[in-house]
């Protein structure tokens, strides 16, 4: 079964920091690019990271930019998220995701498998 | 930054057809995919590359794309269809592909 659990969630002071991990199953993990997505409470989806499969190119989103790194451990079949410098904002689920990218008529990029989650709480 | 505009809510009675529309300005060149989130779990992908329907996703999900405009329709919705729908596309230029729309409530009267 394609599976992907996330841990490492929990309560931290502003400024704080954590480090998110993703284990991935049943499937090739160093054959996919992957991302992590937040969700507010109450809030809609908002991505904040992209690894390549090899790890060779990142992205953030501008909110995160400076303060989270994103990387991979294909040995490993894990993927990580530290966060540094932590704020109120950042106050989140945090669900890894698999990307399936590629070009036909156009690119494509979409996520087809998703985590459970695990929560964020910065508060003091 | 590239936007995609989604109606916060839409409501229908079982058995009749929901319309959900996704609308950007780059939605002519880029595909457009949908998830639904249930309360308390995971997103879940139930359409890609405009109308594509992923394995295990009912048929009464379906998708199309025209202009600047992309739909997720279900037919004869379900009470468990009940749910938030995310859409997600690219910008024009595909430097932002990751990008949600605000989401749409979808209640089952």
């Amino acid at each position: 079964e394609v599976q992907l659990v996330e841990s490492g969630g929990g309560l931290v002071q502003p400024g704080g920091s954590l480090r998110l991990s993703c284990a991935a199953s049943g499937f090739t993990f160093s054959s996919y690019e992957m991302n992590w997505v937040r969700q507010a409470p109450g809030k809609g989806l908002e991505w904040v990271s992209y690894i390549s499969s090899s790890g060779s190119t990142i992205y953030y989103a501008d909110s995160v930019k400076g303060r989270f790194t994103i990387s991979r451990d294909n040995a490993k079949n894990s993927l990580y998220l530290q966060m540094n410098s932590l704020r109120a904002e950042d106050t989140a689920v945090y669900y890894c995701a698999r990307v399936n990218s590629g070009y036909d008529s156009y690119y494509y990029y979409y996520m087809d498998v998703w985590g459970k989650g695990t929560t964020v709480t910065v508060s003091s | 930054s590239y936007e995609l505009t989604q109606p916060p809510s839409v409501s229908v009675s079982p058995g009749q057809t929901a319309r959900i529309t996704c609308s950007g300005d780059a939605l002519p060149k880029q595909y457009a995919y949908w998830y639904q989130q249930k309360p308390g779990q995971a997103p879940v992908l139930v359409i890609y590359k405009d109308s594509e329907r992923p394995s295990g996703i009912p048929e009464r999900f379906s998708g199309s794309s025209s202009g600047t405009t992309v739909t997720l329709t279900i037919s004869g919705v379900q009470a468990e269809d009940e749910a938030d729908y995310y859409c997600q596309s690219a910008d024009s230029s595909g430097t932002y592909p990751w990008v949600f729309g605000g989401g749409t409530k979808l209640t089952v009267l």
